[in-house]
């Protein structure tokens, strides 16, 4: 087990464009969660999927952000017609009913031009 | 919902160093995890500690839940510790961490 993946490392967009980030969970974890943290500040929970059920969204998530975990397994973040202050580092876990915690990816970094 | 304060916000310290970062929390937490941000973003978990003592080599950690703190320490500083530490707590009934606002440790060599 390699930990949690996330693609891409890097991601720069125009603005208006969609973008569309991946996140693989440690394969045993049935809980995963989305974080955007901007610079300066600590992470920001944004959702949060236990197996395929979304069970809980920020009001951070505006109507432009969906995340999807289809299968109970990898996740998908989509923004639509990106703005400058989508820029950010956007950051998944997963965690096994507390057990251990949380564990982090290394997160995909947005930049809107 | 629940506050998480950190102190120090800044840390500068020289290579060899002792440091003590502290957390506190406004609530009763079911988890409570330290995290170093590494330059590159990547956020290690340090410990996973609602309550107790635990040590990982030159780092330790304590958390007081009663009294509603935890400590970090870090002995013999490296500059491999140079970062943003973060605590996040889980209170009860809430699936989601809250993060600190974190203590930014510089080590110099």
């Amino acid at each position: 087990d390699t930990g949690v993946s996330q693609d891409p490392r890097h991601k720069i967009t125009k603005r208006g464009q969609n973008v569309t980030f991946r996140c693989d969970p440690i394969s045993e974890h049935n809980r995963l969660y989305w974080y955007r943290q901007t610079l300066g500040q600590g992470p920001e929970f944004l959702t949060y999927f236990q197996n395929e059920a979304q069970l809980e969204k920020s009001r951070l998530l505006s109507d432009r952000f969906s995340a999807e975990r289809p299968k109970g397994s990898f996740s998908t973040l989509e923004i639509q017609r990106t703005e400058q202050g989508d820029s950010a580092m956007y950051l998944c876990a997963s965690s096994d009913e507390m057990v251990a915690g949380y564990t982090f990816g290394s997160g995909t970094r947005l930049t809107v031009v | 919902g629940i506050q998480v304060e950190q102190s120090p916000p800044d840390l500068i310290l020289q290579e060899g160093a002792n440091s003590t970062l502290r957390c506190n929390f406004s609530d009763s937490v079911n988890n409570l995890q330290w995290f170093h941000q590494n330059p590159w973003g990547q956020l290690i978990n340090l410990f996973y500690i609602p309550s107790g003592t635990k040590q990982n080599g030159r780092l330790s950690a304590t958390t007081v839940a009663t009294e509603r703190y935890s400590l970090l320490y870090i002995s013999s500083s490296q500059t491999t510790d140079s970062g943003v530490y973060f605590c996040a707590v889980l209170n009860f009934g809430n699936e989601k961490l809250t993060f600190g606002t974190g203590t930014r440790l510089t080590i110099i060599p």
